[in-house]
């Protein structure tokens, strides 16, 4: 069973750009999360979507956004680019909306802004 | 709202020995889970541990315990017979409520195992 897969794994923008990362789930997961992993704030909450709708969202600007196709794919887009998104954001999967269900991450995507 | 606190910033311990990593949190819901993430080196966040906090019982997996104190909010990892593999720096999550997919992490420890 493929786990989540996370890509591009790597990449460099610079400031003023704009960077789609992509996320597939775990086959049978509805449930996509996105987080923030940078070693000032450690790991912060994005945004999680199922069934296509976004269901809970962190604590960040508007320049961070997100969606979800209806293969459970999400993609994660973040607009004019700052130094301060240099980080690792990790996408999760789980089955289903209920509390019982467990997130697997994935590997990541390090960005980094120039 | 949680808030997570993990007071330990780096843990050692030998190999084949016993570590404990400490976590207190708080939260407003009545109904939640308890998580222990660990990530080692390559950067892959992989789950070792959950709790019901509705279960008295403390969770085992194989050679992971917690000690799960419901009134103290605290939710401590024990880790048995460590050994290299279990390197890693380990996070303390909660998650409850509407918001089971958002867990709020605490700032990790870092484990080092000596062999």
């Amino acid at each position: 069973k493929a786990g989540v897969t996370q890509t591009p794994r790597y990449l460099i923008k610079t400031r003023g750009q704009q960077v789609t990362l992509s996320c597939s789930p775990i086959s049978g997961h509805r449930s996509v999360s996105w987080y923030q992993q940078t070693p000032g704030q450690g790991l912060q909450f994005l945004f999680e979507y199922f069934s296509e709708t976004q269901r809970n969202k962190g604590n960040f600007p508007g320049r961070f956004s997100g969606r979800q196709f209806s293969n459970s794919r999400s993609e994660m887009n973040v607009s004019t680019l700052e130094l301060g998104d240099s980080a690792l954001y990790l996408c999760a999967s789980r089955r289903d909306f209920s509390g019982a269900n467990v997130l697997t991450f994935g590997a990541g995507s390090r960005l980094t802004v120039l | 709202a949680q808030t997570v606190t993990q007071s330990q910033p780096e843990m050692s311990v030998q190999e084949a020995e016993t570590v404990t990593l400490s976590c207190t949190y708080d939260t407003s819901e009545s109904d939640y889970y308890l998580f222990w993430y660990k990530q080692p080196p390559s950067r892959q966040m992989i789950l070792v541990i959950r709790q019901e906090a509705y279960k008295q019982q403390n969770a085992t997996e194989n050679r992971f315990s917690v000690n799960f104190q419901k009134a103290a909010k605290s939710f401590s990892l024990k880790i048995s017979d460590s050994q290299l593999g279990d390197a890693a720096m380990y996070f303390c999550a909660p998650s409850g409520g509407t918001s089971y997919g958002k867990l709020t992490f605490g700032q990790g420890t870092i484990l080092t195992v000596h062999p």
